[in-house]
């Protein structure tokens, strides 16, 4: 069964610094990598999708890489800014049959940047 | 605008009693997924359909039913079987075709409390 590891829980940092989210998946047969943002009570909102195939990608201050073999995927937040502050959360997908589409989450990195 | 609408925000539940979480969409996407969220976890899936008239057990489907009736919709109900449904509800759709599980759109989610 897949499972994914988010390192660390939480992080707390001045504005300006520049970040570093883990993210690690035990099967490496994924179809593709997500990173979502998610607000206190809110939904999830999609910020970066990496197929299995690539090796990055990257959104305006964010960058997303990953190691498909060795199951790690990091997300680079430059620049940080206080509206960055959220709960981020790494997810796989497969593509094998009966799980087609569906997505296996982390716990999630919360993210405090402060003024 | 397309999307995916939750409703209610929140719910409150008395012991023994069943509730019906609504969920619908308007992208026109083929899969639908339930995910449980408790605080300092990850999501975790409940059910979810990748076609109208079927769907499929997640990870902790025990004390849930779901119906897949329109591709439009697909409902959550709680029932008195599952113990500790205190939580953060989310509902997602996708598009499942063969090895493309990206697309995938969350609602703003339901919280339910049992009083």
């Amino acid at each position: 069964k897949q499972e994914v590891t988010q390192i660390p829980a939480a992080l707390s940092v001045p504005e300006g610094e520049n970040l570093v989210l883990n993210c690690s998946f035990t099967d490496s047969a994924i179809y593709n990598l997500q990173w979502f943002r998610q607000d206190p009570g809110k939904g999830l909102t999609s910020l970066l999708l990496i197929q299995s195939s690539q090796r990055e990608q990257t959104s305006g201050r964010l960058n997303a890489s990953l190691d498909k073999s060795s199951g790690r995927s990091t997300l680079y937040i430059a620049a940080s800014q206080p509206g960055d502050s959220a709960t981020y959360l790494c997810a796989v997908s497969h593509d094998r049959g009966s799980t087609l589409g569906r997505l296996y989450f982390g716990r999630g990195t919360q993210l405090t940047v402060w003024p | 605008d397309g999307g995916i609408t939750q409703s209610p925000k929140y719910l409150f539940r008395k012991e023994g009693q069943n509730v019906t979480l609504s969920c619908e969409q308007n992208l026109n996407h083929d899969a639908m997924y339930w995910y449980r969220q408790d605080p300092g976890q990850g999501l975790r899936l409940i059910y979810y359909s990748q076609i109208v008239n079927d769907f499929q057990k997640g990870d902790i489907a025990e004390g849930y039913s779901v119906s897949r009736e329109k591709k439009e919709s697909f409902p959550l109900t709680v029932t008195s079987a599952q113990k500790n449904p205190t939580a953060f509800y989310l509902c997602a759709s996708s598009i499942p075709r063969q090895g493309a599980s990206d697309g995938y759109t969350f609602g703003s989610g339901t919280r339910l409390t049992v009083v």
